[in-house]
């Protein structure tokens, strides 16, 4: 199987700030790589897909970036309502494999 | 609009069998890979299964040999058969569609709760 590993963990940052979360994969994926935004109690929410694509109805400081085994999100101005876990997903593999997740909080 | 709505879960015993439904409007179930994917509590996410429109089935080894992922097309519904259930089950269990070309979960329901606990 596929491993991602997702860096950091948590992280605190302020309404305005620059954040960016990075995955790695255990091996090539090439651009199957996907990015899902989860609140609490919430399914996940499809952010970015085939690492750079920006779903539909996301806002526009989502973005994401990489190729083979390292990628990154970023959000450009981190709003309030922000606030969430984040999960990378490779879709490279039948066994499909997620990150451990990043919590982001607003500080 | 599209809507995925689980139903089934609820508290089992160790070693118990329980049977996962997700009623799919708005896309059809046959036309599309659909997955499932849980979530312990306080844990993050895990792929479970997929059934493939061509009605290939893959498992996670956590579940394989135990789990078994189908669909009723004239029902147009998504079911998960879970047997020999442990503890480590215990979670939110997502039905979700994964959209064609570079493969992503598109559309989810809003998730079924298991507890496997005596």
């Amino acid at each position: 199987d596929i491993q991602m590993t997702q860096s950091p963990s948590s992280l605190s940052a302020s309404v305005g700030d620059r954040v960016t979360i990075t995955c790695r994969a255990s091996q090539t994926i090439s651009t199957y790589l996907n990015w899902y935004q989860q609140k609490p109690g919430k399914a996940p929410n499809l952010l970015i897909y085939d690492a750079s694509n920006l779903q539909s109805g996301v806002p526009s400081r989502f973005s994401g970036s990489g190729s083979g085994t390292d990628f990154t999100l970023t959000i450009s101005s981190l709003q309030p309502e922000d606030s969430a876990t984040y999960y990378c997903q490779q879709s490279y593999r039948t066994l499909r494999t997620f990150g451990q997740g990043t919590k982001l909080e607003i500080k | 609009e599209v809507q995925l709505v689980e139903s089934g879960g609820g508290l089992i015993q160790p070693g118990g069998s329980l049977r996962l439904s997700c009623a799919a409007s708005g896309l059809t179930v046959s036309g599309n890979y659909m997955s499932w994917v849980r979530q312990a509590p306080g844990k993050g996410l895990e792929w479970v299964s997929v059934i493939y429109s061509g009605d290939s089935t893959y498992y996670a080894d956590s579940v394989r040999g135990r789990f078994t992922i189908s669909r009723d097309n004239s029902k147009n519904t998504l079911y998960l058969q879970m047997n020999s259930l442990r503890a480590e089950d215990t979670a939110v269990y997502y039905c979700a569609r994964e959209a064609g070309g570079r493969y992503r979960y598109d559309y989810w329901g809003q998730g079924t709760l298991v507890t496997v606990s005596s």
